[in-house]
């Protein structure tokens, strides 16, 4: 089956650690996303990755870092830095971020991410 | 420029009535409008999309609908039912640009 794993389900992190979510795919995509969703706050993108080896900034990328070494594999970490890290994490990938191209995007099941 | 405001936050409707939840968007470079579903504990799933050369695109019970002047489209669900209780998520980008996407609704459809 072909689709997008993020694991683990639910995580659990004491203050000042850091920690990473994996995502994997495999539908061959070249681009992966990062959300975070808190509620009534919808989805806010924190990374996004075009190809390996190059990814952008969203909108609230403190505190966390990723990378891209494989076209499959996009991990994001949440480090100490980040003030109020408790969420539900969403990873997605699009077949392309390119120009002239839509981007449909498929989401995974989530992470949700509890600082103790 | 870059937001897209979304409306009502939470909505309830009846069995067999008809849903509708509105978007609006800023950013005329924007050609790509999808809606996302998403169930409780997982990740959204796409619904529907729409690109600005049509006013109007249905797929069964869903509807989009565009207004490109005002900038606005909106998703009606027809005959709704329970298990169309969900969030729904408006987006809208640029082609080969990321989405930018709405706060969400959460809608709840009493049998």
């Amino acid at each position: 089956d072909g689709g997008i794993t993020q694991s683990p389900k639910y995580l659990f992190r004491k203050e000042g650690q850091n920690v990473t979510l994996s995502c994997e795919q495999n539908l061959n995509h070249d681009a992966m996303y990062w959300y975070r969703q808190d509620p009534g706050q919808g989805l806010r993108l924190i990374y996004y990755s075009q190809i390996v080896n190059d990814f952008q900034k969203g909108d609230i990328a403190e505190g966390y870092s990723v990378s891209r070494e494989k076209k499959e594999s996009f991990p994001l970490t949440v480090t100490s830095a980040q003030k109020n890290p408790t969420a539900f994490y969403l990873c997605a990938s699009s077949r392309s971020g390119l120009a002239g191209t839509y981007n449909e995007q498929f989401f995974g099941p989530g992470t949700r991410l509890t600082v103790l | 420029q870059q937001q897209v405001k979304q409306s009502p936050q939470s909505l309830i409707v009846q069995k067999g009535g008809i849903s509708i939840i509105n978007c609006a968007y800023e950013n005329t470079a924007f050609d790509y409008f999808p809606w996302y579903q998403q169930f409780p504990g997982k990740g959204p799933a796409l619904l529907i999309a729409i690109r600005p050369d049509v006013s109007e695109k249905k797929e069964g019970r869903f509807t989009i609908s565009f207004n490109k002047s005002a900038k606005q489209f909106s998703l009606h669900i027809m005959d709704s039912q329970p298990g169309d209780s969900a969030t729904y998520f408006c987006a809208a980008g640029a082609s080969g640009s990321r989405l930018t996407f709405g706060e969400g609704t959460q809608l709840t459809v009493n049998p």
